[in-house]
């Protein structure tokens, strides 16, 4: 199984600040990973595919960057609603696998 | 716009078998293209995928579990249903059901809310 290890595991954070979180994966990928946020009590929702496409509707603030074993998710400037839970998931082979999460919270 | 909606008992007793069924609104079930998942998270814990299936019955499944599941179809319906076998505490989740973009990039665009399903006597 390709394991996905995302970085930091928490991060504190204040409005208007650049976060960005790490994944990397225990095997190349190229780019076959996606990022998602999820709420609490809400089911995740996707952000981005192929490491670096942006879902439609979502804000232009999240980008994605990265090939191969490390990726990482920039938000530039984090707004009051992107306080979440973002996790990473790798599409390039079965089983399909997540990273841990990276919770964001208000500094 | 697709809508997923899980359904089925919030407790199951040790040993016995989990049934959930995913409801899919919208006209994409049947159209082909997409695989239709289950995706389950423990409390306060990330998320792993179960497995998933074509419309026309093809299924993959997660090796961890392989042997205990059965993911179905039923086309007339526009419904997918999850079958757990001899279920422990270890298998208290939030059972999620989503959509897969495509075979080529498997990903989930579209989440039903989330079933919490206890395991206990």
């Amino acid at each position: 199984d390709i394991q996905l290890t995302q970085s930091p595991s928490f991060l504190s954070a204040s409005v208007g600040d650049k976060v960005t979180i790490t994944c990397r994966a225990s095997q190349g990928i190229s780019d076959y990973l996606a990022w998602y946020q999820q709420k609490p009590g809400k089911a995740p929702n996707l952000l981005i595919y192929a490491a670096s496409t942006l879902e439609t509707g979502v804000p232009s603030r999240f980008s994605g960057s990265g090939s191969g074993t490390e990726f990482t998710l920039t938000i530039r400037s984090l707004q009051p609603e992107d306080f979440a839970t973002y996790f990473c998931q790798q599409l390039n082979s079965y089983p399909l696998t997540f990273g841990g999460g990276t919770k964001v919270e208000i500094k | 716009q697709v809508q997923l909606q899980e359904s089925g008992p919030g407790l199951v007793k040790p040993s016995q078998t989990l049934s959930l069924t995913c409801s899919v609104s919208g006209n994409s079930f049947n159209s082909g293209g997409y695989y239709w998942s289950w995706i389950r998270q423990h409390p306060e814990k990330g998320l792993e995928w179960i497995g998933h299936i074509y419309y026309l019955g093809t299924t993959y499944y997660n090796p961890s579990l392989k042997s205990r599941v059965i993911i179905s179809v039923d086309t007339a319906k526009n419904q997918f249903s999850l079958k757990l076998d001899s279920v422990t505490a270890a298998d208290t989740a939030v059972y999620y059901c989503a959509r897969v973009y495509s075979s080529a990039l498997l990903y989930f665009d579209s989440w039903g809310q989330g079933a919490l399903v206890i395991v206990s006597s």
